[in-house]
């Protein structure tokens, strides 16, 4: 069975452009998280999004925005870019929502680039 | 919020020892501690996770051990491998939330 798959892989954009990362869960899975990875910090996060509603939001500006599809893939968009978004955006899919200490897996992330 | 502290930050180890990581957490209302491994260019990869009302959990060489009443963690590793080398994560997650709260990572090398 397929992973947790995202795309891009890698991408570069510049100060204030607008970016579209997506991801597919695990084929059964119905909740998708977002984590922003910073180099050499742990992934911190910014969404989990189950059943099409958004489940738990990180403390990270309006300009970041996410959305789950009818067939549980997600979109994270993110607004006027700024040079401190740089990071690995990785998306994790789980069966349910965390509160019922459901497992989360990783897909590889999309590594972003802002010049 | 919760807070996740991992110590040391780099372990460098001779192939074939074993490996201890450790975590402290401040949220005692956490529940579901975590560890990941991830290796360079890939996603972090669950290894292990243990519930609160667990003391102790092992898979194969691997084995986490959680002490709530000093609110630490730890990940340990025996005979340790060359493929075993890679930056290790662990998390925790608290009964009011739908996320995890990473730590900082530690660089596990091992020497062959």
């Amino acid at each position: 069975d397929a992973g947790v798959t995202q795309s891009p892989t890698h991408l570069i954009k510049t100060r204030g452009q607008h970016v579209t990362l997506r991801c597919s869960p695990i084929s059964g899975h119905k909740s998708v998280s977002w984590y922003q990875q910073v180099l050499g910090q742990g992934p911190q996060f910014i969404f989990q999004y189950y059943e099409k509603e958004e489940r738990g939001r990180g403390n990270f500006p309006d300009r970041f925005s996410a959305r789950q599809f009818p067939n549980y893939s997600s979109e994270l968009n993110v607004n006027a870019l700024l040079l401190g978004d740089s990071a690995l955006y990785l998306c994790a899919s789980s069966y349910g929502t965390l509160r019922t200490n459901e497992k989360l897996f990783f897909g590889s992330g999309t590594q972003l680039s802002v010049l | 919020g919760e807070n996740v502290e991992q110590h040391p930050s780099t372990l460098s180890v001779q192939e074939g020892d074993s490996a201890v990581i450790k975590c402290t957490y401040s949220d005692s209302a956490s529940n579901y501690f975590p560890w990941y491994k991830q290796e360079l260019g890939k996603g972090p990869q669950l290894i292990i996770d243990i519930r609160s009302n667990v003391g102790e959990k092992k898979d194969q060489r691997i084995a986490v051990t959680l002490n709530k009443t000093a609110k630490h963690f730890s990940l340990h590793i025996t005979e340790t491998q060359p493929e075993d080398s890679a930056v290790y994560f662990c998390a925790a997650k608290d009964g009011a939330n739908s996320k995890l709260t990473f730590g900082k990572g530690i660089t596990l090398s091992v020497r062959p």
